[in-house]
């Protein structure tokens, strides 16, 4: 089965609020965390990453945070814009391959 | 620098034939992974090659075969078609087996 999956399928944002995307995992000797967008028609796009030994990491107008104690992983979006809306997947890197997650929609009003 | 380039970008074929995709790695990059995506999950792992050679495989059967050329570019074979195997076919190619992968648009394969 999928070792990694995220909370909730569908998330509904107001545009230039912050929105968090949510992401449990359950193997704990992965060490590289990926999230990646894809919009309709395209690939994956890569968001942010991170490896274990870090807690939080920042990147343009998004956050990734990995809490390996309960195995969860979150992305903050900050002051969403239309452009956000995608689907969103989380995924863990262990060896030589990705395993992700059903993903998150996201959806932002205008 | 060119990204990661599939063809062809859709394709409809008959259960029991049988499909070829392909992939040109991004410059610089020399490993390439092949993902299948059905609709409305997350891409699921089928093979990786790395230096023309197969470096790991997920739960896919058999018929599901792969090669990646000297210049790491790649081929995903796929025989006796199924229902099933109507999916996005993404591939994604990397320096080294381990992190920055960039993937492309997939091909979009439909089995009737």
């Amino acid at each position: 089965g999928e070792s990694v999956g995220l909370h909730l399928p569908t998330l509904s944002v107001q545009e230039g609020d912050n929105s968090i995307i949510n992401c449990a995992y359950s193997n704990s000797a992965s060490d590289y965390f990926i999230w990646y967008k894809q919009e309709s028609g395209k690939g994956p796009q890569f968001i942010i990453d991170i490896r274990s030994n870090m807690d939080k990491r920042q990147g343009q107008r998004v956050t990734v945070l990995l809490n390996k104690t309960v195995k969860h992983l979150s992305l903050q979006i900050a002051a969403t814009q239309p452009g956000d809306s995608a689907v969103y997947f989380c995924a863990e890197n262990h060896d030589y391959k990705l395993s992700f997650g059903a993903g998150t929609t996201v959806t932002v009003r205008a | 620098e060119t990204g990661v380039t599939q063809s062809p970008t859709h394709l409809i074929k008959t259960r029991g034939q049988q499909v070829t995709l392909r992939c040109s790695s991004q410059s610089g990059h020399n490993t390439v992974s092949w993902y299948q995506q059905a609709l409305g999950q997350g891409p699921q792992f089928i093979f990786q090659y790395y230096r023309e050679e197969e470096n790991g495989r997920g739960n896919f059967p058999p018929r599901f075969s792969g090669l990646q050329f000297p210049n790491y570019s790649s081929e995903l074979n796929v025989n006796a078609l199924e229902l099933d195997d109507s999916a996005l076919y993404l591939c994604a190619s990397s320096l080294g087996t381990g992190d920055g992968y960039t993937f492309g648009s997939g091909t979009r394969l439909t089995v009737v």
